[in-house]
């Protein structure tokens, strides 16, 4: 069964940093992977698609990588900025059986960026 | 038209109700889901339609009823729903079914069971 484990549960840090986000995924058998980002009690939205045999996506000030083999992600923030206070959810696609196609989220990083 | 839409933002209903959520999508995607999120938890899918026909069933109970009337629209039929069904209801869309497309979210619908 494919879990998802994001590291760290929460992040404070001042406006400015850059900063680092990680996603790692117990099966490597991955079509793709996905950084949303979710504001408390909204939806979610899409940051970034890396397709498995992609090794980075860039948006912005937002970079993704991943390295499949080892079944990790990273989410670089550049310069954050008190707007980027959210909660960051990595999901994983993965093949096979009834859930073909099925997202599995990790339990999110509550990001909170202080002026 | 890039977004989807979900109506009511808010609902609340008694456990002998029965009510329905509203899902819209016009970018013309083939695939969409449901989502159930409790609160400080990641989401968790119920049901993926592919092509208006329902593909997966995460197991879910009957008292949640999913439809898909034409590719736009995606509902979600509840009746005799239970305290702890009280959730952040998501809806999704993707150009295709399968794992290789990106799945766009719409901003939910608070459900409270009383």
């Amino acid at each position: 069964k494919q879990e998802v484990t994001q590291i760290p549960a929460a992040l404070s840090v001042p406006e400015g940093e850059n900063l680092v986000l990680n996603c790692s995924f117990t099966d490597s058998a991955i079509y793709n992977l996905q950084w949303f980002r979710q504001d408390p009690g909204k939806g979610l939205t899409s940051l970034l698609l890396i397709q498995s045999s992609q090794r980075e996506q860039t948006s912005g000030r937002l970079n993704a990588s991943l390295d499949k083999s080892s079944g990790r992600s990273t989410l670089y923030i550049a310069a954050s900025q008190p707007g980027d206070s959210a909660t960051y959810l990595c999901a994983v696609t993965h093949a096979g059986g009834t859930s073909y196609g099925k997202l599995t989220f990790g339990q999110g990083t509550i990001l909170t960026v202080h002026p | 038209d890039t977004e989807v839409t979900q109506t009511p933002k808010h609902l609340v209903m008694g456990m002998t109700n029965k009510k329905s959520l509203k899902c819209e999508q016009h970018m013309g995607h083939r695939a969409m889901y449901w989502y159930k999120q409790k609160a400080k938890k990641p989401p968790e899918l119920m049901f993926v339609y592919s092509y208006e026909k329902l593909s997966i069933n995460e197991s879910v109970p009957s008292r949640f009823s999913p439809e898909c009337p034409n590719s736009s629209l995606l509902n979600l039929h509840l009746h005799a729903l239970q305290p702890e069904d009280s959730a952040l209801y998501l809806c999704a869309s993707s150009h295709y079914p399968g794992p290789y497309n990106e799945q766009f979210f719409g901003p939910g619908t608070r459900l409270t069971v009383l």
